[in-house]
């Protein structure tokens, strides 16, 4: 699987923007971005996903550079519920292959 | 949609003895995964089951195991537990098991600890 690099920690004022940061350098042409994160006491929660454009959902937009080998995840507007480790991870489009690669995430405190 | 739901939430074991978990996935997914979490290994793949069939697995010992059932709940079984066993484990649940839309969702997980 291709591996990912993300800072370890990141903190940000509540109600400003958050941008997380993710390496990806040896992503493949057919692999897609996807992004989980993890509240405290509860499992991974899908965030978003991406293959080459931008996109945008309720929770969140995710920029991916046009050479594929990094991303941002951005929280427009960070609340306290907002904390949580964030995974970005690598998938396959591969009918069946489930696995998810978690690596060591950021964990975002936001700062009220 | 009720969401995964995992039985038990904790559970208290004494080395060397076995265990069983069960999740019960979202109604409708067919493909059901989970996960081991811990402090030292982060989270790591066990195996993931669809149609009650084992379709892809992680790298733990064969003292892991599970099934899944026609009505596509699942369990996991751990048997001579060890110290190192101690962990949230994570049972995720997704419609076909076709990435890359076919998302995952979690459950709260079971907190195992092993005495």
């Amino acid at each position: 699987d291709a591996k990912t690099t993300q800072p370890n920690s990141m903190e940000s004022n509540e109600e400003e923007p958050v941008h997380l940061p993710c390496n990806h350098s040896t992503i493949s042409g057919t692999d897609y971005i996807h992004w989980y994160r993890q509240l405290p006491s509860q499992g991974p929660e899908y965030v978003i996903h991406g293959l080459t454009s931008n996109v945008n959902n309720r929770m969140a937009s995710l920029a991916i550079a046009e050479d594929r080998k990094s991303s941002t995840l951005i929280l427009h507007r960070a609340t306290l519920r907002d904390a949580a480790v964030y995974y970005c991870i690598l998938r396959g489009q591969v009918f069946g292959n489930e696995k998810l690669t978690f690596g060591t995430g950021t964990r975002l405190t936001i700062i009220p | 949609k009720a969401g995964v739901t995992q039985t038990p939430r904790y559970l208290i074991k004494t080395r060397g003895q076995q265990v069983t978990l069960s999740c019960s996935p979202i109604s409708g997914h067919r493909s059901v995964s989970w996960y081991q979490q811990t402090p030292g290994q982060g989270l790591q793949f066990l195996f993931e089951y669809f149609s009650e069939t084992q379709r892809n697995k992680g790298n733990f010992p064969g003292r892991f195991s599970g099934r899944q059932f026609s009505n596509s709940r699942s369990e996991m079984n751990v048997s001579t537990l060890e110290l190192g066993d101690s962990a949230l484990y994570l049972c995720a649940s997704s419609l076909q098991g076709a990435p890359p839309g076919d998302t995952q969702y979690f459950g709260p997980g079971t907190r195992l600890t092993v005495l």
